[in-house]
């Protein structure tokens, strides 16, 4: 079974400040991760990807994850928060092509002016 | 079409009404889900397609819950007796069936369905 634990539902940070996004799974065969961003309204987005190829993996908008098997964690960061970055983040997981994926619960972004 | 596109997108339905949404995948894509959204929460699995054939429906929540698929490209996901805690935005996604491969979903708008 996969399962998937953002931690914190709501993270506020000001404009230009570092921006972490945590994430937590449980998966009993090697994961695929996603994070996704929605905006209001919107479908989901994909931001980046961890496939196995390498355990840092960057994204659209400067954002990037870093995956650490040891912690089971794959949090989201980018060093500068920008005002169009306020949205709703999900981590997710899946075994991969022809499997569901398992969303988190989302962690709203905040940022500041 | 350049997107996954779904309609309505959205839908006020009377209690015991039955609904249909629709979704239309990306050309070409053989991989075609369902999820529900519930206020505040990240999507939840309701069922997957691969080409016309529903492979899992493990997350449909009552019987109520149907969907299909026919020709392998538009699917429709309907709602029969809809009840108030059917309230939620129902997202459709799709993407290649790569086995072994991180396939990325490409999801639509969403549906909000609500059920008075």
């Amino acid at each position: 079974a996969q399962s998937v634990t953002q931690l914190g539902s709501h993270v506020s940070v000001s404009e230009g400040a570092l921006v972490l996004l945590r994430c937590n799974y449980s998966s009993s065969v090697p994961p695929y991760l996603f994070w996704y961003v929605q905006y209001p309204n919107q479908g989901l987005q994909l931001l980046l990807k961890y496939t196995s190829a390498a355990t840092l993996v960057k994204g659209i908008n400067d954002f990037e994850a870093e995956f650490k098997k040891s912690e089971t964690s794959f949090h989201l960061t980018k060093p500068s928060a920008h005002m169009s970055d306020a949205a709703e983040y999900f981590c997710a997981v899946s075994r991969g092509g022809g499997f569901k994926t398992i969303f988190g619960a989302g962690t709203r972004l905040f940022v500041k002016a | 079409g350049a997107g996954v596109s779904q309609s309505p997108r959205y839908k006020v339905a009377k209690r015991g009404q039955d609904v249909a949404l629709r979704c239309d995948p990306i050309s070409g894509h053989v991989s075609l889900f369902w999820y529900q959204q519930a206020l505040g929460q990240g999507p939840e699995f309701l069922t997957y397609f691969q080409n016309e054939a529903q492979l899992d429906k493990s997350g449909l929540p009552s019987d109520r819950f149907f969907a299909e698929r026919p020709e392998g490209s538009v699917s429709t996901l309907k709602i029969q007796r809809t009840q108030q805690e059917d309230s939620a935005v129902y997202l459709c996604a799709s993407s290649l069936a790569l086995s072994g491969r991180a396939n990325e979903q490409f999801f639509g708008p969403g549906t909000r369905l609500t059920v008075l």
